[in-house]
């Protein structure tokens, strides 16, 4: 069964520090799919980023970057030079490629808080 | 371009009752996928709907039953409601099946007292 672990519920920071939100999965499958989504209080879900099982390349993009270690079944996500727009709630997921559909397996979710 | 557009955005019903929650995809998306999020908790996928068909199904009971209509639109059918079923329902498309990122709605927010 698969399973996303979100160890952090609620970060505070203050605006321009880095912040990391952890996330660890466990997959029996080799090949799989891991996502972040992040949630303002408008409720609706972002996509930030998807990685396959494959590319354990780490990515970034502006202020945001993502550190995949199959080793260690982590993709970690950071953000550098928090600001206040980042408050929100991030969601770490993963997918099985393979199985009809695409039903992400959610983590419980980190709450971040930029504070001024 | 319209996003996911969900429709009640809140909702308040009694125990016992039945309730109909409404999703329109992203214009071009065939694929919509329903979750159910509980206070304080992450989603929960309840199942997708492709070509007018349930493909797959979480581990919700038969209580909750859906449809998808020939435009790609879709509803989400909550019978017999009990209190454990108050939660932000979320709608996602996507084009095609397999793991296509996903577009959310922002949700219907259900209360059930």
């Amino acid at each position: 069964a698969q399973k996303v672990t979100q160890a952090q519920t609620e970060i505070s920071v203050v605006e321009k520090e880095d912040v990391t939100l952890d996330c660890v999965y466990e997959t029996r499958d080799t090949t799989y799919y891991l996502f972040w989504y992040k949630q303002p209080p408008s409720g609706e879900l972002v996509f930030l980023i998807r990685r396959n099982s494959f590319d354990e390349q780490n990515e970034i993009s502006g202020r945001y970057s993502w550190n995949f270690q199959k080793s260690t079944s982590s993709f970690n996500f950071t953000i550098t030079a928090s600001q206040v727009v980042d408050s929100a709630v991030y969601f770490c997921a993963l997918s099985e490629p393979g199985r009809a559909g695409n039903m992400l397996t959610f983590g419980g979710g980190t709450r971040l808080m930029v504070k001024p | 371009d319209a996003g996911v557009t969900q429709s009640p955005t809140h909702l308040i019903k009694t125990r016992g009752q039945q309730v109909t929650l409404r999703c329109s995809p992203k214009s071009g998306h065939d694929t919509v996928s329903w979750y159910q999020q509980a206070l304080g908790q992450g989603p929960q996928f309840i199942f997708q709907y492709y070509e007018e068909e349930e493909r797959q199904r979480g581990n919700f009971p038969d209580r909750f039953s859906g449809h998808q209509f020939p435009n790609y639109s879709s509803e989400l059918n909550v019978n017999a409601l009990l209190l454990g079923d108050s939660a932000l329902y979320l709608c996602a498309s996507s084009l095609g099946q397999i793991n296509e990122k996903l577009f959310f709605g922002s949700g219907t927010q259900l209360s059930v007292l």
